[in-house]
């Protein structure tokens, strides 16, 4: 079946406009992550959906940064006024029951973001 | 709060030989461990995980992890190297609780020498 995806692959902007990153999860699965990978800090972890709730956005770096999920299934990162700081590769991940620590988390490719 | 320690950024083995990646955890209840590995551009894949019960867990690939509380480790091995092994290999813990979200380590990069 399919797996995670995510668009665009690949932006690239200039600093200080927005950008939206789409994730779009296996069918069926409840829960949604978004991580972000960068050389400096590693894999880290941004917000989490249960349906289309967000009960735990400690992660996000900073109030320009903003999700939304919707029909329980797809997801958009949005960064408003991009910095050069937030370069990086954005992961999305997916697993079937929310709350359910034992469930695999299913990652999509990832959406490569350069700020210039 | 948790944490994950992978000792150092870069491990270099021959083909054929035995790949051992070494993980350590922090965390203040009974963790879920996990092993993701990433090929160049690429997303994270699963390659073992640690729950509940049988301490020695066998992954794809060839791949194993033995979890040992009294050590807090959760080590990655495998007996013989091969070429299509060379990614780069995250170890990761969850508490679990309502959020399920993963900490990583900083990742190791696996070189396989033909």
């Amino acid at each position: 079946g399919a797996g995670v995806s995510q668009s665009p692959s690949n932006k690239v902007t200039e600093k200080g406009k927005d950008v939206e990153l789409r994730c779009d999860p296996i069918s069926g699965h409840t829960a949604l992550y978004w991580y972000r990978q960068s050389l400096g800090q590693g894999l880290e972890f941004l917000i989490y959906f249960q349906g289309n709730s967000a009960p735990d956005k400690s992660g996000l770096p900073s109030d320009r940064f903003s999700a939304e999920r919707t029909g329980g299934s797809v997801s958009t990162l949005t960064i408003q006024r991009t910095q050069q700081e937030d370069s990086a590769v954005y992961l999305c991940a997916s697993s079937i029951l929310a709350g359910a620590p034992r469930e695999t988390q299913y990652f999509g490719p990832g959406t490569r973001l350069l700020v210039l | 709060a948790q944490s994950v320690t992978q000792l150092g950024s870069h491990v270099s083995v021959s083909e054929g030989a035995l790949v051992l990646l070494r993980c350590n955890y922090s965390s203040s209840v009974p963790p879920y461990l996990f092993w993701y590995v990433q090929y160049p551009n690429q997303g994270l894949q699963l390659l073992l995980k640690y729950t509940t019960g049988a301490t020695l867990v066998k992954g794809i690939n060839g791949f194993e992890a033995e979890f040992k509380k009294s050590e807090t480790s959760f080590h990655l091995t495998k007996p013989s190297a091969h070429m299509s092994d060379a990614a780069e290999y995250f170890c990761a813990v969850s508490e679990g609780g309502a959020n399920s979200k993963l900490t990583f380590g900083k990742g190791i990069t696996l070189s396989v020498r033909p």
